[in-house]
């Protein structure tokens, strides 16, 4: 059964980077059927989502987030990871990753981190 | 970027059927996912397609769409299905962009 895991600081300051990796197993995220995402729940708001991953390298993300964002991966740790910069107090939120399939969408999900963003 | 419009709230008496919409233009191109949210847990996918449930899905789970508008349907509603619920589809301003709606909250009274 697929697994992911969410890891990374709680608590991050304003103007810094928030930095999540996910790690994935019981399955490849070199896998060219899939895509691997971010998606994020601010307190008392709905579902966000912030960008994909892959196979082929390219990413997509999420155009309305004001934080720059970055999603890489390290296949020999079968991990992905988000970078948030210049983060503010509007990117506290559970952050999850997950693995998506086109036509699908994202079947499997981790159980989410929580980051917040205060001084 | 494209958006998905959902009612905030809905209510179903226990074993009555609900139906959660989702309007946005995007969906005249393609078809929305939709999970269930409960507190603190992580979301499920509950339907894609044009009525495809994942595997584990209860069959009272139902999806449909028509237009604009996307639907999640629940028939004989049970205690456990009061949640949220999200529609996630891509943008049709491009397909590599995703999209969530505002979420709707289901009360099982």
């Amino acid at each position: 059964q697929l697994r992911l895991q969410e890891s990374g600081p709680g608590l991050v300051k304003p103007s810094e980077t928030l930095s999540l990796t996910c790690t994935v197993s019981g399955g490849s995220i070199s896998s060219s059927v899939y895509y691997w995402g971010w998606i994020r729940h601010p307190p008392g708001k709905g579902l966000e989502w912030i960008g994909n991953m892959y196979y082929s390298g390219n990413n997509f993300y999420n155009p309305s987030l004001k934080s720059p964002v970055t999603i890489s991966k390290d296949t020999s740790k079968n991990q992905f990871s988000l970078k948030l910069s210049s983060v503010t107090a509007a990117d506290t939120a559970v952050y999850y990753c997950a693995r998506g399939y086109r036509g699908m969408g994202f079947e499997f999900w981790g159980q989410g981190a929580l980051v917040t963003v205060s001084s | 970027s494209s958006e998905l419009t959902q009612d905030p709230a809905v209510s179903v008496a226990l074993g009555q059927t609900v139906r959660i919409t989702c309007q946005g233009d995007t969906l005249r191109s393609y078809y929305a996912s939709w999970y269930q949210q409960k507190p603190g847990q992580a979301p499920v996918l509950v339907m894609y397609g044009q009525d495809n449930r994942p595997s584990g899905i209860p069959d009272r789970f139902s999806g449909s769409s028509s237009g604009n508008t996307a639907s999640l349907t629940i028939t004989g509603a049970r205690a456990e299905d009061e949640a949220d619920y999200y529609c996630n589809s891509r943008d049709s301003s491009y397909d590599h962009l995703e999209v969530f709606g505002t979420g709707t909250k289901v009360t099982v009274l």
